[in-house]
């Protein structure tokens, strides 16, 4: 059974920093391209950010460019997002989403909450 | 980026009813047109890509159609779980979500 289970969700004060982690299970993982999606509340979805299998390719929404940094380790099957200069606009559930196939979003974390507020 | 429009927002339906929603994308994107299916309160799940191709295990009554810039997301004959919000996405180049509609009970 494929697993992925975020953390690292909370409260922070805007201009603040959080780091989101996405523990994989029942896929091979090194293999995997990965992509963290979030969706506002009561909102949509948004495309935040994607990492090639080896970290070789590594893509971001216009809207966190320069402040998101995506990462992985593959030993660990784990993956990463530092979030820094924190704004209200970026509160959000952050899911890690499995890239199937060509952007083709197959396996979904069940999500993490982002809170951020004075 | 290309923008994804969907429409309706939202639909109130009975069981048993035809539901056909709707999304168009800002140009051509083929068939790199993908539909996934959120309950409340829970992630999105995969339901049809490349336009038309149901994922196992996904119920017959779930169809897709559609090539270039317009597509239709249809259900046959509404169930009571298939209550939710709906999403149209495209992979032809970096991903963007239509809107969503939601469904619900008549």
């Amino acid at each position: 059974e494929v697993q992925l289970v975020e953390s690292g969700g909370g409260l922070v004060k805007p201009g603040g920093s959080l780091r989101l982690s996405c523990a994989a299970s029942g896929i091979t993982f090194s293999s995997c391209n990965m992509n963290w999606v979030r969706q506002a509340p009561g909102k949509g979805l948004e495309w935040v950010s994607s990492i090639s299998s080896s970290s070789t390719y590594i893509y971001y929404a216009d809207s966190v460019k320069g402040r998101f940094t995506i990462s992985r380790d593959n030993a660990k099957s784990s993956l990463y997002l530092q979030m820094n200069g924190l704004r209200a606009e970026d509160t959000a559930v952050y899911y890690c989403v499995r890239d199937g196939s060509n952007w083709i979003y197959d396996y979904w974390g069940q999500g993490t909450l982002v809170t951020v507020s004075s | 980026d290309i923008q994804m429009t969907q429409s309706p927002s939202s639909l109130s339906v009975s069981v048993g009813d035809r539901v056909t929603i709707t999304c168009r994308a800002s140009q051509s994107i083929s068939s790199s047109l993908n539909w996934y299916q959120q309950k409340p309160g829970k992630a999105p799940k995969l339901l049809i890509d490349g336009a038309s191709r149901l994922q196992s295990g996904v119920p017959s009554r779930f169809s897709g159609s559609g090539s270039g810039t317009d597509f239709t997301f249809t259900i046959s004959s509404l169930q009571p779980e298939d209550i939710g919000t709906y999403y149209c996405q495209q992979s032809d180049s970096f991903p963007t979500f239509g809107q969503g509609t939601r469904l619900d009970i008549k």
